[in-house]
């Protein structure tokens, strides 16, 4: 089992859905949670960092940790074409490397 | 500003040649690291270093070598390049800090290996 799993999918949304982005983890120590934006042949964007369990909004993204769940959620509000990339997300502890998951693709139609 | 780069952004080489691939940054991190990806595939971790004289094999096994002998820069060299090795290698940085640790990346060099 991977440390970090996430649905590659494709999904694909109507302009101006809610999208829900999904990852769940195996390692209790994780204390730290990102999510990154990656358009196609560029290198990732960090869009959000969590520490620790909560909410974390930011325009029209909101990351949601729930530890005690091992379940990491991104949610984008107002979708646009823009948003349409691969979704990274990313979990780590104080004493290793950032463990990524493998990615969901998004497609937002206009 | 502060920022990654890396350069080349994009190398067609033939096989056998030594390449070096460059990437810098100015973002005062002490932690940098070379991912690989292929296209449309999760990233692999293949080197990283702490700091100056730092350097560390990732998850992925690569006959790449790296050298940390500046803070900002952290080159990844490939002695003999074979077609296998075709590919985007990223190149991040992060603070090494339990509590301040996101990793920023550069825009990736695309590799094909004739």
């Amino acid at each position: 089992q991977k440390e970090v799993e996430q649905d590659p999918g494709p999904l694909s949304v109507p302009e101006g859905a809610i999208v829900s982005l999904n990852c769940t983890y195996s390692n209790s120590a994780f204390q730290y949670f990102m999510w990154y934006r990656q358009y196609s042949r560029k290198g990732p964007e960090l869009l959000m960092y969590t520490y620790s369990s909560g909410n974390k909004e930011d325009g029209r993204f909101t990351a949601q940790v729930d530890k005690s769940s091992k379940y990491i959620s991104l949610f984008i509000r107002d979708s646009q074409p823009s948003d349409s990339a691969t979704y990274l997300c990313a979990a780590g502890g104080s004493q290793g490397n950032l463990i990524f998951g493998k990615g969901t693709k998004l497609s937002v139609k206009p | 500003e502060a920022d990654i780069y890396q350069t080349p952004r994009y190398l067609v080489i033939g096989t056998g040649k030594k390449i070096t691939l460059e990437c810098s940054q100015t973002m005062g991190h002490d932690k940098m690291y070379w991912y690989q990806q292929d296209p449309g595939m999760e990233l692999h971790l293949i080197h990283y270093s702490y700091g100056v004289n730092s350097t560390e094999k990732g998850d992925l096994s690569s006959e790449s070598t790296v050298s940390r002998i500046r803070t900002e820069h952290f080159p990844l060299t490939l002695e003999s390049a074979r077609p296998s090795h075709t590919s985007q290698y990223l190149c991040a940085s992060s603070f090494h800090s339990p509590y301040r640790n996101e990793q920023f990346f550069g825009p990736g060099t695309r590799l094909t290996v004739l």
